[in-house]
């Protein structure tokens, strides 16, 4: 089957730094993206990551071990604004259909 | 401004009704696609169209109908066939079935 694992909550201190991991089972394999989502909102865009490596945008970084079928998202000085559901999603080529697989989420609380 | 749109933002429907949920986007994507989130958990792909006048099902297709008959308009139709249809759904547009998901506000349906 197809899965992609992430915890389901994360909890940590306004100005630190957190990694949110994600690791995955699927049976192709087109690049992972990493989504945010406040409370009651749409998901957002974030980050993809097709080849091994850390990509970096501002604050937010993601990296991903295609060997490894693993992947993180690191957020560097937390803000409160950060405070939402981040989801790793994995585009499998199903069918020529790129479909994404979405894991569950995982709730990043950041107390002051 | 581009963007995609959904309305209303909270529907209420009695058992047994069926209800359309609209979505309309002037990015100028081919691709646009509905999902399902329940809460505390990830997206599921309901449907699904690559280009106007096609459509394919998602995972969960059962209970649902949508048509494409605009590039910029993809209903959703929930029946009286869906189970449980007390969700927040989801319409995304991308530029192709490769690109990143562009997603609207949403639509918290609630049927009692």
């Amino acid at each position: 089957g197809q899965s992609l694992e992430q915890p389901s909550e994360v909890t940590a201190v306004e100005g630190a730094i957190v990694q949110i991991n994600c690791t995955y089972q699927t049976s192709g394999f087109y690049g992972l993206s990493w989504y945010q989502q406040h409370d009651g909102g749409a998901p957002t865009f974030l980050s993809y990551n097709a080849l091994d490596g850390l990509e970096e945008t501002g604050r937010f970084s993601s990296f991903l071990s295609r060997s490894d079928s693993y992947g993180y998202l690191l957020l560097q000085e937390l803000q409160m604004k950060d405070s939402a559901s981040y989801f790793c999603a994995v585009r499998d080529p199903k069918d020529s259909n790129y479909q994404l697989i979405w894991g569950a989420g995982t709730k990043l609380i950041i107390k002051p | 401004d581009g963007g995609i749109t959904q309305s209303p933002k909270y529907l209420f429907r009695k058992e047994g009704q069926n209800v359309t949920l609209s979505c309309e986007q002037n990015l100028n994507h081919d691709a646009m696609y509905w999902y399902r989130q329940d809460p505390g958990q990830g997206l599921r792909l309901i449907y699904y169209s690559q280009i106007v006048n096609d459509f394919q099902k998602g995972d969960i297709a059962e209970g649902y109908s949508v048509s494409r008959e605009k590039k910029e308009s993809f209903p959703l139709t929930v029946t009286s066939a869906q189970k449980n249809p007390t969700a927040f759904y989801l319409c995304a547009s991308s530029i192709d079935p490769a690109g990143e998901q562009y997603f609207g506000p949403g639509t918290r349906l609630t049927v009692t």
